[in-house]
């Protein structure tokens, strides 16, 4: 079964640095997608990036850039000037074939001023 | 404005009970999903719906069932088998084209057994 971890429970950092989430996955495919959901106190599921696994740059949405290691099965998630907005709950997601999402257990980021 | 509607926000159920939530989405998507989500664990699938009249149990379906009658909706029913239904549950969807752009997903129902 593919499975998502994610080793950061928690992470805290100050207003305008840069943070990195980690993730790592498990699969036997070659071709898969990755996203990062970013969950706020409203609880709404909000994608963040996402990452196709046979392409080999890395995906870039603003101020939040991945690096993505398919042989090290390592998807990190890097937020550059982070604000107080960024402060929610990061999950990390994997689906392949069968169409099904599976989460990492989620990182809850806190951005102090 | 195109998107996923899930009702009610709240929900609480008496031990014993049934209970329905209901995920309606009008952005012609063909999949859908439903997510139970509990603190520190992520979300987890429970039942996931490809085509009209047609589903899969999930990784935790055991006190669930679900219904797709309609391409736009897909509710989920909590029934008295599931022995602990307090969670947060989120319904989402994705359409069938040429690669995966992500799902999209509800705002979520919060079910409590009192």
């Amino acid at each position: 079964a593919q499975t998502v971890t994610q080793s950061q429970p928690e992470m805290s950092v100050q207003e305008a640095e840069t943070v990195t989430l980690s993730c790592t996955y498990d699969t036997s495919e070659s071709n898969y997608y990755l996203f990062w959901y970013k969950q706020p106190p409203s609880r709404q599921m909000i994608l963040v990036i996402r990452q196709e696994a046979y392409k080999q740059q890395n995906a870039t949405e603003n101020r939040f850039s991945v690096n993505f290691q398919k042989a090290a099965k390592s998807f990190s998630l890097k937020i550059s000037d982070s604000q107080l907005g960024d402060t929610a709950m990061y999950f990390c997601a994997f689906v392949e074939g069968a169409q099904k999402l599976v989460f990492g257990q989620g990182t809850r980021l806190t951005i102090n001023p | 404005d195109g998107g996923i509607t899930q009702s009610p926000k709240y929900l609480f159920r008496k031990e014993g009970q049934n209970v329905t939530l209901s995920c309606e989405q009008n952005l012609n998507h063909d999949a859908m999903y439903w997510y139970r989500q509990d603190p520190g664990q992520g979300l987890r699938l429970i039942y996931y719906s490809q085509i009209v009249n047609d589903f899969q149990k999930g990784d935790i379906a055991e006190g669930y069932s679900v219904s797709r009658e309609k391409k736009e909706s897909f509710p989920l029913t909590v029934t008295s088998a599931q022995k602990n239904p307090t969670a947060f549950y989120l319904c989402a969807s994705r359409p069938f084209v040429r690669g995966n752009y992500g799902y999209t997903f509800g705002s979520g129902t919060r079910l409590t057994v009192v």
